[in-house]
C-alpha cells in the first residue's frame, strides 16, 4: 500500500464546473496535509493546507479533512481554464516526512 | 519577500560526469530540503537539513549523492559521478521548524544525463 495515494487520472471538467480531488493516506499518526499545484514544467505550489478535521475555504479552493477515514480532498469550484495542472497532494506523517501522492492532471476544458 | 532560488535551471551533461546543484532558502526559513522528482511522479525526499545538520538523509544514495550546507543557509547538492537515472527535476524546499511544516519550493534544476 502506498504511503499516500491519489485518485487516478487524468481528471476532465467543464469550466464553470467543480473539480475534486480525492487522497488516502495510510499512517494514521499524520499530522497536517497539503495540497500543491504543479504546472508543466514548473515547480509545486502551495494552495491549501489543512490539519483539523473538518472543511477550509479559502476563495474557490475547499480542503476537507476526515482523520478517522484518512481521507483528504480538494474541491475547486467555478473551475478555469487556468486551474488545469497536477494537483499533488501531500501528508507530513508521523514520522516527520512529507509524503507525496503521485498526483492527480486536472484539465479544465471551455 | 524572495522564494527559494536555485542554479543552474537545466544541466544536460554526460553519464560519469560530476554535477552539482545550489539553492538558497527563503530568508529565516532554518530547515531545508532537496527532492527527487521523476515525470508523472511526486517528489520524493532526498535530505532534510535543520541549519547545518542533516536530519533525515536516508534516502540519499549516498554512494555518488552529497549534500552540505555550510552556515545554516545555502545547499549544495553533489552528484558524482552521474547515471543515466539521475535524469529527473531536483528540487529545493525550505520551511520554518513548527508544528504543520509548510513548505515552499524552488523553480529547480532539471538534469539530463546522456
Amino acid at each position: 500500500q502506498k504511503e499516500v495515494e491519489q485518485n487516478s487520472g487524468p481528471l476532465s471538467v467543464p469550466e464553470g464546473a467543480i473539480a475534486s480531488l480525492n487522497c488516502t493516506y495510510s499512517d494514521r499518526g499524520s499530522q497536517s496535509f497539503f495540497w500543491y499545484r504543479q504546472y508543466s514544467g514548473k515547480s509545486p505550489e502551495l494552495i491549501m493546507f489543512i490539519y483539523s478535521n473538518g472543511d477550509k475555504e479559502d476563495g474557490r479552493f475547499t480542503a476537507q479533512l476526515n482523520k478517522a477515514s484518512q481521507y483528504v480532498s480538494l474541491l475547486i469550484r467555478d473551475s478555469q481554464p487556468s486551474d488545469s495542472a497536477t494537483y499533488l497532494c501531500a501528508v507530513f506523517t508521523s514520522y516527520g516526512k512529507l509524503t507525496f501522492g503521485q498526483g492527480t492532471i486536472l484539465t479544465v476544458h471551455p | 519577500e524572495a522564494g527559494v532560488v536555485q542554479s543552474p535551471r537545466y544541466k544536460i551533461i554526460e553519464k560519469k560526469q560530476p554535477v552539482a546543484f545550489w539553492c538558497n532558502p527563503i530568508s529565516g526559513h532554518n530547515t531545508l530540503y532537496w527532492y527527487l522528482q521523476n515525470l508523472g511522479q511526486g517528489p520524493e525526499l532526498l535530505i532534510r537539513y535543520e541549519n547545518e545538520e542533516a536530519v533525515d538523509d536516508s534516502q540519499l544514495p549516498k554512494d555518488r549523492f552529497s549534500a552540505e550546507r555550510l552556515k545554516g543557509v545555502d545547499s549544495t547538492l553533489k552528484i558524482q559521478p552521474a547515471e543515466l537515472g539521475d535524469s529527473a527535476v531536483y528540487l529545493c524546499a525550505s520551511s520554518f521548524p513548527g508544528q504543520y511544516n509548510e513548505q515552499f519550493f524552488g523553480p529547480g534544476t532539471r538534469l539530463t544525463v546522456l
